[in-house]
């Protein structure tokens, strides 16, 4: 069956620094990969959406890289600031729009 | 900007009883979706609806779930015999093409 898994349930960072976030799939082949950011007791919240063509998409001091090969996607936040602390999902997708979801990965950036 | 939105924000239920939650999707979207996330666990896909009709359900969307587009705004997901296990957070989300946009959440607990 489809298994998306994230990096580490937590992670820890100083402001300032760049926080990268690993989002690993098998047994499935996304035409998307989206990243949404989920604060504690509300919905998520849609960041960025990479194709399965693209390799890299960046949005201000976001970036997304999708190597299919691997069936890796990497989430880069740089600058990074206690305000971006929260946890983040990678979600897959194919074309029905149904969006399967990691179980999400907390990061703390600690002023 | 055009948001989704949910009510109610809370909801609390007897086992055995009917619940009606209530989505108005972003105005010119044409995808409707309802998710789940129970405590501590992550989102789960419970049905996508289209042109009036279920697109894609999963296994957790049995016959004790039902959804349904009552006029041009609402988007309503019933639930006709809660049990326990159906408490958790229910999320609408609304595409109007391959991101989908999630509302603020209804909390369902059932006693």
């Amino acid at each position: 069956s489809q298994k998306i898994e994230q990096n580490s349930e937590a992670l820890n960072i100083q402001e300032g620094k760049t926080a990268t976030l690993t989002c690993n799939y098998t047994n499935y082949s996304p035409a998307y990969l989206q990243w949404y950011r989920q604060d504690p007791g509300r919905g998520p919240v849609f960041l960025l959406l990479i194709r399965e063509n693209e390799k890299e998409k960046r949005k201000e001091r976001l970036k997304v890289t999708f190597d299919t090969t691997l069936k890796q996607s990497l989430f880069h936040i740089t600058a990074s600031q206690p305000a971006d602390s929260a946890t983040y999902l990678c979600a897959l997708s194919g074309n029905t729009g149904k969006l399967i979801f990691g179980q999400g990965t907390t990061l703390q950036v600690k002023p | 900007e055009p948001e989704v939105t949910q009510t109610p924000s809370h909801q609390v239920t007897q086992m055995g009883q009917e619940v009606i939650l209530r989505c108005v999707p972003i105005s010119n979207h044409l995808y409707f979706y309802w998710y789940r996330q129970i405590l501590g666990q992550k989102v789960e896909f419970l049905v996508s609806f289209y042109n009036n009709e279920i697109s894609e359900k999963s296994e957790i969307f049995d016959d004790q779930f039902s959804v349904e587009r009552p006029d041009g705004s609402n988007f309503t997901l019933k639930i006709r015999s809660t049990k326990l296990e159906d408490s958790a957070m229910y999320f609408c989300a609304s595409s109007g093409t391959n991101t989908q946009y999630f509302g603020p959440g209804t909390r369902l607990t059932v006693l």
